[in-house]
């Protein structure tokens, strides 16, 4: 799997938005970006992936490069509940193996 | 969607003891299961696939004689902390696969 690099740590203002840089500079051409989160004492929980194109959901959106070699999380409206570790990941889809976590980035959101 | 069950959340048992930790797929086969391990303000660190009706396969560094692992179904995979040591304590969450990765809610074992 491709490695990737996020910032440790991040704050934003509950109600903005919060964009989480992720950058994966190896990223071969059949590998997916993948993000997780991990709210304290849970287990993680898939947010959205894509490959090249931007991806939309209910949760957040997924803008990537047009060179693949970053990409960038955005949760539209943060709430306090969006206190979490982000996990940013780039891995081949239906691969059969485990996913590897990096250390992610810890976002917290302030009233 | 599909959806991993993880039980116990929490379990807390004397050192020496041994402590069961089941993961289930309810609404899907897995015949691929990770298992997962977290200590604290560390991100997760894979200690082994579960294959069904196969030995699971360890990360380097993982016992296999302590942590055993059985997946005997399809929508169950098991992890037993034998002979359990203060050292043990930590976060173990399961996964599996189905398209996607779905994980448990994670158990937090204490070993007094």
């Amino acid at each position: 799997d491709a490695k990737t690099t996020q910032p440790p740590s991040m704050d934003c203002a509950e109600g903005r938005a919060a964009n989480l840089p992720c950058n994966h500079s190896t990223i071969s051409g059949n590998e997916y970006v993948y993000w997780y989160r991990q709210i304290h004492s849970q287990g993680p929980q898939y947010i959205i992936h894509g490959l090249k194109n931007n991806e939309t959901n209910e949760m957040a959106s997924l803008i990537i490069t047009e060179d693949r070699k970053s990409s960038t999380l955005i949760l539209p409206h943060a709430t306090l509940r969006d206190t979490a570790v982000y996990y940013c990941i780039v891995r081949q889809t239906n691969s059969g193996y485990a996913l590897n976590f990096g250390k992610g980035t810890s976002l917290l959101v302030t009233p | 969607g599909a959806v991993v069950s993880q039980h116990p959340s929490r379990v807390i048992c004397k050192s020496g003891t041994s402590v069961k930790i089941e993961c289930r797929s309810l609404d899907f086969q897995a015949t691929t299961m990770f298992w997962y391990r977290q200590f604290p303000k560390q991100s997760l660190m894979l200690m082994a696939t579960s294959n069904e009706g196969s030995k699971a396969t360890y990360e380097q560094g993982v016992e296999k004689d302590k942590f055993l692992i059985n997946h005997a179904s399809l929508t169950l995979s098991t992890l037993t902390v034998t002979s359990a040591h203060p050292e043990d304590s930590s976060f173990y969450i399961c996964s599996a696969s189905l398209g996607g990765y779905t994980f448990g809610s994670g158990t937090r074992l204490t070993v007094v």
